[in-house]
């Protein structure tokens, strides 16, 4: 699986947009870029994934440069619920049956007041 | 509640101990995992099945350490011997793979047994 760099922290003002971003430059053309997060003392959660289109759910949307080489998470607006450690993970989707993820250090976002 | 369960949610043990935990996917979720987390760290793959069979184990997994899934529902985890090391958060996920269509839903994760050996 492609390798990710992410920043270590980010902060966000609550009610802003949070934007995280994710490198991942050795991505291979059937590789999806996923993105999980986790609360303190729970399991990460699903968030969104993507191939090259940008991607929207109730949660997040999916930002993933023409390239493919980067991509960027954003929170439209953020709570204090939102503060967590994001993930970004890249692996083989749809064309593929590699199932594990593999997790890197990720992003601690910390949403304030 | 229909998510994955994980118990115990906690569990403390005397190093030399065995411990075993048990992981309750998703009901129509075929392929079981489980990672392994130590503080400061995202998780780690430590196995998979798809129904009971076990398709996947990492380097990880030491011999101490075995997978069941015996009917393709349930999975338990135990490590045997257990060392401080061992010490972790062990997670379970599931996901629904479909064979027709080549690919795997997300994972869903349960919130972890926290071990701790002391």
């Amino acid at each position: 699986d492609a390798k990710t760099t992410q920043p270590t922290s980010m902060d966000c003002a609550e009610g802003r947009a949070a934007n995280l971003p994710c490198n991942h430059s050795t991505i291979s053309g059937n590789e999806y870029v996923y993105w999980y997060r986790q609360i303190h003392s729970q399991g990460p959660q699903y968030i969104i994934h993507g191939l090259k289109n940008n991607e929207t759910n109730e949660m997040a949307s999916l930002i993933i440069t023409e390239d493919r080489k980067s991509s960027t998470l954003i929170l439209p607006h953020a709570t204090l619920r939102d503060t967590a450690v994001y993930y970004c993970i890249v692996r083989p989707g749809r064309t593929g049956t590699a199932s594990k993820l593999t997790f890197g250090t990720g992003t601690r976002l910390q949403v304030t007041l | 509640d229909t998510g994955v369960s994980q118990d115990p949610r906690h569990k403390i043990t005397k190093r030399g101990q065995n411990v075993t935990f048990r992981c309750d996917p998703i009901s129509e979720h075929n392929r079981l995992y489980w990672y392994r987390q130590t503080l400061g760290q995202g998780p780690e793959f430590l196995t998979y099945f798809q129904n009971e069979a076990q398709l996947e184990k990492s380097r990880l997994l030491s011999d101490r350490f075995s997978a069941e899934r015996p009917k393709g529902s349930f999975s338990t985890l135990e490590i045997q011997r257990t060392e401080q090391g061992d010490s972790a958060m062990y997670l379970c996920a599931s996901s629904l793979f479909l064979a027709w269509d080549r690919g795997n839903t997300e994972a869903f994760f349960g919130q972890g047994t926290r071990l701790t050996v002391v």
